[in-house]
C-alpha cells in the first residue's frame, strides 16, 4: 500500500525542540517531494516547506523560514520536520504530503501528528 | 506570490443540491498548478482536483473544476452526504506553494 506514515502526538514544553517523522512505503520515496503542512487548531493549511529526499534540496514559506527545518533520510525513506525552539504558537497539526510534481498536487497526505506546546 | 481567496467562507445546502466554490488568485496563476482538496473534520486533507480540472485518481465525477483567468471554480454537481466537508483551493508559483483558506459546505 503507498502512503506516508507520521509519528505519534507528542506534547511538549515551550523552549523545548522536537522532530517529527514521515515515512513512505510502497513506492520510491526519492522520486518525488515531501512538503510540510501546517493547520492551527480550527484553522486553514498553510504550506510550510518542502524537500527533494533524493539530494536534501529545499525550500521554505517565507512565513517558516529560519523557525523549523526540513531534512529526510531517504535511505530510510524519512522526511522530518524539526523545531529547536518550540513557542506555544506552534501548536497544531502537521501533515506531510507527496508531490510528484508542480502540476499534480499533494496527491498523499500522511495522517497527521498533534504538537501541543504548554508549560 | 499569489493570494488565495475562496468564496464564500460557508455554503449551506441540502443534499442533492448543487454546490460551487469559488477560488480567486490575486496574481496570474497557470491553470496547470491549481489543485482542490477536500477536508473532511478529523481527517488529512484529500486531493480531487489537479491542473484545474483534472479529477485525481478515485474521485466520482460529480466533482469538476473550471478555469477562467485568475478565477477558478469547484463544482459538486449533486451533494452526497459524505462531501459535507471544508475545500482548499492550493496554486504554485514562483517556487511557492499556497493554499485558500477554505470553504465549508454545511448542511442546510
Amino acid at each position: 500500500e503507498v502512503q506516508l506514515v507520521q509519528s505519534g502526538a507528542e506534547l511538549k514544553k515551550p523552549g523545548e525542540s522536537l522532530t517529527i517523522s514521515c515515512t513512505g512505503s510502497g513506492y520510491r520515496f526519492t522520486n518525488d517531494w515531501i512538503a510540510w503542512v501546517r493547520q492551527m487548531p480550527g484553522k486553514g493549511l498553510e504550506w510550510m516547506g518542502i524537500i527533494d529526499p533524493a539530494d536534501s534540496g529545499t525550500r521554505y514559506s517565507p512565513s517558516f523560514q529560519g523557525q523549523v527545518t526540513i531534512s529526510a533520510d531517504g535511505s530510510l525513506g524519512t522526511a522530518y520536520l524539526h523545531w529547536a525552539t518550540l513557542r506555544a504558537s506552534d501548536v497544531g497539526i502537521y501533515y506531510c504530503a507527496r508531490l510528484v510534481s508542480a502540476q499534480s498536487g499533494f496527491d498523499l497526505w500522511g495522517q497527521g501528528t498533534l504538537v501541543i506546546v504548554s508549560s | 506570490e499569489s493570494v488565495l481567496t475562496q468564496s464564500p467562507g460557508t455554503l449551506s445546502l441540502s443534499p442533492g443540491e448543487r454546490a460551487t466554490l469559488s477560488c480567486r488568485a490575486s496574481q496570474s496563476v497557470s491553470s496547470s498548478y491549481l489543485s482542490w482538496y477536500q477536508q473532511i473534520p478529523g481527517q488529512a486533507p484529500r486531493l480531487l482536483i489537479y491542473g484545474a480540472s483534472t479529477r485525481a485518481t478515485g474521485i466520482p465525477d460529480r466533482f469538476s473544476g473550471r478555469a477562467s483567468g485568475t478565477d477558478f471554480t469547484l463544482t459538486i454537481s449533486r451533494l452526497e452526504p459524505e462531501d459535507f466537508a471544508v475545500y482548499y483551493c492550493q496554486c504554485y508559483g514562483s517556487a511557492l506553494y499556497t493554499f485558500g483558506q477554505g470553504t465549508k459546505v454545511e448542511i442546510k
